[in-house]
């Protein structure tokens, strides 16, 4: 079954302490990218992946950090998570940026 | 930032309704405009990449179509049903960039 599997998908965590929340796609894409999603506000994009060892900024992607050593997986790495960071994330991949959309189940995140 | 702007915010519609919404972003540097379904506690689900001015995409009873120039996109569903429940989010790309809305929430009442 074509999926794209995020982990933890709810994850409390204190001020500070490094986390990293995991992506992975079995559909072999090669455009990868996290989102995150504040109430009032449309999914922003965080980082995203053209390929392997190719990845750019989006909209909001200060405290965040992201690599793409294999093509299957992509994880979010928050160094030193902030309570501004609490948010519901989603990571996507698709064909090509061009092809539709698969997204994670999701990973709710509170930073205390 | 791109400014991407979904009309109406919310909508309530009866069953067997026909309804439309509209998403507007600015023409320029246009790519290609992604519309999405949400359903409540699930992921976002593509339903159409539309990419050319004049663009017509259809899945079932949704259909959409696409204006480049002017910088809009409708969604249209006819005769709406329950399960069509949803808030349906449009993003355009820029590059390999997109930009979200932030949604038109539909509730169908049976």
């Amino acid at each position: 079954e074509a999926q794209v599997t995020q982990n933890p998908r709810y994850l409390i965590t204190v001020t500070g302490k490094k986390l990293t929340v995991t992506c992975s796609q079995n559909m072999n894409h090669e455009y990868m990218s996290w989102y995150r999603q504040d109430p009032g506000l449309g999914l922003r994009q965080i980082y995203y992946s053209m390929n392997v060892e190719v990845t750019d900024k989006g909209d909001v992607p200060e405290g965040y950090k992201v690599s793409r050593k294999e093509k299957r997986n992509f994880p979010l790495i928050l160094e030193s998570p902030s309570p501004n960071q609490t948010s519901l994330y989603f990571c996507a991949s698709s064909k090509g940026a061009r092809g539709k959309a698969f997204f994670g189940q999701g990973t709710r995140l509170t930073v205390v | 930032i791109l400014n991407v702007e979904q009309s109406p915010q919310s909508l309530h519609v009866q069953e067997g309704d026909s309804t439309n919404f509209t998403c507007s972003f600015p023409s320029s540097n246009f790519y290609a405009l992604h519309w999405y379904r949400w359903e409540t506690a699930k992921s976002p689900e593509a339903l159409f990449v539309m990419t050319l001015n004049g663009d017509e995409k259809k899945k079932g009873r949704i259909s959409a179509t696409l204006n480049t120039k002017e910088g809009y996109s409708y969604l249209y569903i006819k005769g709406s049903q329950p399960e069509d429940s949803a808030t349906y989010l449009c993003a355009p790309r820029t590059g390999n960039q997109f930009y979200f809305g932030t949604g038109t929430s539909l509730t169908v009442i049976p």
